[in-house]
């Protein structure tokens, strides 16, 4: 399966411990994003990686966050301190650049990491 | 990006077909109308995007009004499968980078 891997896919931890993930993004493709999903809610914005740089961040990504891409390949997103607020699902998502304004440019997600703070 | 409105749920028989109408009045000229869907504990999966004219694929078709500003996704013969909360998205597309500004979706109920 080449498309875009989590892991885990769930995690259960206590309030105050740290948490991290990991995505494996499609290889050719050097964008990634991160969502967060919360129940009956569509997936919001994170953070988005253009191959190692990260461009933007969403004002959701508290300073108890933080996501890194040391190589340009997979990602990591931390969770430091977690609170019961952070129990969601973390998507990852990727896609290919997008040159000359082409609208070829959709995403592709991962299956998420589900988290549940105690 | 524009902000879109969809009714929070359908109904739909199976091997009929699946019409799912977005709001879109605010869309710029710019701005491409994207639908994704996601299934029940699976990432949001892209289905079909276009700018002005209607476009279809293997999976849908996407009808967008001449003025731009509803669209309906069309998924002619609709399968239990396709039980899913379908996202109507409209984003600009420019050789930056983007994020994707989901609603909270049509939640569609395909029933035998």
């Amino acid at each position: 399966d080449t498309g875009v891997s989590q892991d885990p896919r769930h995690k259960i931890t206590k309030r105050g411990q740290n948490v991290t993930f990991r995505c494996d993004p499609i290889s050719e493709h050097n964008r990634l994003y991160w969502y967060r999903q919360t129940l009956g809610q569509g997936p919001e914005f994170l953070t988005y990686f253009q191959n190692e740089a990260q461009l933007e961040k969403s004002r959701l990504l508290s300073d108890r966050f933080s996501a890194e891409r040391p190589k340009g390949s997979f990602s990591t997103l931390e969770i430091q301190r977690t609170e019961q607020g952070d129990s969601a699902m973390y998507l990852c998502a990727s896609s290919l650049p997008n040159y000359g304004g082409s609208s070829n440019n959709e995403q592709f997600f991962g299956p998420g990491t589900r988290l549940t703070v105690l | 990006d524009a902000k879109t409105t969809q009714p929070p749920s359908m109904d739909c028989a199976e091997g009929r077909a699946a019409n799912l109408p977005c709001n879109h009045s605010t869309i710029s000229g710019n701005e491409y109308v994207y639908w994704y869907r996601q299934i029940h504990s699976q990432g949001p999966q892209y289905i079909i995007h276009g700018l002005k004219n209607n476009e279809t694929n293997e999976m849908a078709s996407l009808i967008i009004t001449e003025d731009r500003k509803s669209s309906t996704l069309i998924l002619p013969h609709a399968t239990l499968r396709d039980t899913a909360v379908y996202y109507c998205i409209v984003r600009v597309v420019y050789t930056g980078g983007f994020k994707t500004i989901f609603g909270a979706g049509t939640r569609l109920f395909v029933k035998a």
